[in-house]
């Protein structure tokens, strides 16, 4: 099955600080990741979409030097919050896309991390 | 502009019940639909999409329907449980491609034991 896992699910850190949250595609390649946003009973914001190898895609209004994206490897993307304040306070969620169909895996199906809950104090 | 949307913010059914889940989209070019399952404090998770070139897909006492002529799109549960329970979101990719979802903005749906 196509199962993507997120690090560390909850994190607390104070204001000012960088928060790194890791995202992987366990048991399929995926050439491109997307990273999301999500506030309190509201739907999923894009923020960013990575592509292997490449510079990520951001969103209108989503800062690049705010939010460092790195996709070093087809299972690998990592979201980097920089100088973290309270406002950045959220749900991060990412998605991984399968190039390739495979055992449980549609190419075109984005499969999504269990969230990461950041909470700047 | 473009976007994908639900007709009902939430909806409570009782436990054994069918429960319908509605969604409209506006453009016309999308091709791939797919519906997900978000409980609280956890990701979305996979539940079935459909192609525009199929009008219906089922799944495990989950079907999809896509009415193109119209631009809508349902998810039909049947014999709702109290595991139903979540918010559901429609997707839509716009463009065939390395393009990203768009997604509706979530029916929660209650189920009443």
């Amino acid at each position: 099955g196509a199962v993507v896992s997120q690090h560390p699910s909850r994190v607390i850190c104070k204001s000012g600080t960088s928060v790194k949250i890791e995202c992987r595609s366990l048991d399929f390649q995926a050439t491109t990741m997307f990273w999301y946003r999500q506030f309190p009973k509201k739907s999923l914001m894009l923020m960013a979409t990575s592509n292997e190898g490449s510079k990520a895609t951001y969103e209108q209004g989503v800062e690049k030097d705010k939010f460092l994206i790195n996709h070093a490897s087809l299972t690998l993307s990592t979201l980097t919050v920089t100088s973290a304040h309270p406002e950045d306070s959220s749900f991060y969620i990412c998605s991984a896309r399968a190039g390739l169909a495979g055992e449980g895996v549609a190419p075109d199906t984005q499969y999504f991390g269990p969230g990461t809950r950041l909470t700047v104090l | 502009g473009e976007s994908v949307g639900l007709h009902l913010p939430t909806l409570s059914v009782q436990e054994g019940d069918n429960s319908i889940i509605n969604c409209a989209y506006s453009n016309s070019a999308s091709d791939y639909f797919i519906w997900y399952k978000q409980e609280s404090g956890k990701g979305p998770q996979f539940i079935i999409d459909i192609r525009s070139n199929m009008d219906k897909r089922q799944g495990q006492r989950v079907t999809v329907l896509l009415n193109k002529t119209v631009k809508h799109l349902s998810l039909q549960i049947a014999a709702t449980q109290p595991g139903d329970s979540a918010v559901y979101f429609c997707a839509e990719i716009p463009h065939s491609g390395n393009t990203p979802l768009v997604f509706g903005k979530g029916t929660r749906l209650s189920v009443i034991a």
